[in-house]
């Protein structure tokens, strides 16, 4: 069954940096496109940024445009989510979620998988 | 930038009842590219429908999809007790960005 398994959520100061992870497993990695979705306390959901199945194609919010960054390493079946110059807007739970399709050139396909999300507190 | 907008915010039934939920968007959305998801408290969010109308795997038959262009709506034809969430819907037709509606929160009345 499809798995997806983020980490690297925690408190963090204005400014500062942080790497999310997300470890997928029980599907082919390689063949998807993935995505970061946030959801800050008590609001709805935020797409924040893509890759597509292979690396060559990253899409991101202008929220977190020239902030953030995501990558993916298909030897390890993971995806990741660099986020610097973080504010306190930022604060959010962090979905990885796997598209139902390449993510190629732009053109997506609706999420038909997500984890369960990690916390990150943007805090002095 | 598609803008997806839903109503109500909040529909207050009881189980068994019918509910329907809308979704409208700013602009057309390709080829009816439109999903439904539902968020139970505390849980990541469940697909339940794509494409507008295409039930999703294991999705009970209660939840149908229906709509094209820019007026889209989820019914849920009688009410389970565990029913009662959060429901958004998103567009990918016109992707990057993918976009949310601000969400419909169902509630036991």
């Amino acid at each position: 069954q499809v798995q997806l398994v983020e980490s690297g959520g925690g408190v963090v100061q204005p400014g500062r940096s942080l790497r999310l992870s997300c470890a997928a497993s029980g599907f082919t990695f390689s063949t998807y496109g993935m995505h970061w979705v946030r959801q800050a306390p008590g609001k709805g959901l935020d797409w924040v940024a893509v890759i597509s199945y292979d690396g060559s194609n990253e899409y991101y919010a202008d929220s977190v445009k020239g902030r953030f960054t995501v990558s993916r390493d298909n030897s390890k079946s993971t995806v990741y989510l660099q986020m610097s110059s973080l504010r306190a807007e930022d604060t959010a739970v962090y979905y990885c979620a796997k598209d139902r399709g390449y993510c190629s050139g732009g053109r997506c396909s609706q999420i038909n998988y997500w984890g369960q999300g990690t916390l990150v507190t943007v805090s002095s | 930038e598609i803008v997806l907008t839903q109503s109500p915010g909040t529909l207050s039934l009881s189980p068994g009842e019918r509910a329907t939920l809308s979704c409208r968007a700013s602009q057309s959305v390709s080829s009816s590219y439109l999903a439904w998801y539902q968020q139970r408290p505390g849980q990541a969010p469940r697909l339940l429908i794509y494409d507008a109308s295409s039930r999703a795997t294991g999705i009970p038959d209660r939840f149908s999809g229906s709509g094209s262009g820019t007026d889209f709506t989820l019914t849920i034809s009688r009410l389970e007790p565990e029913d009662f969430a959060v429901y958004y819907c998103q567009q990918y037709g016109s992707s990057p960005p993918l976009t949310f509606g601000q969400g419909t929160r169902l509630e036991i009345k």
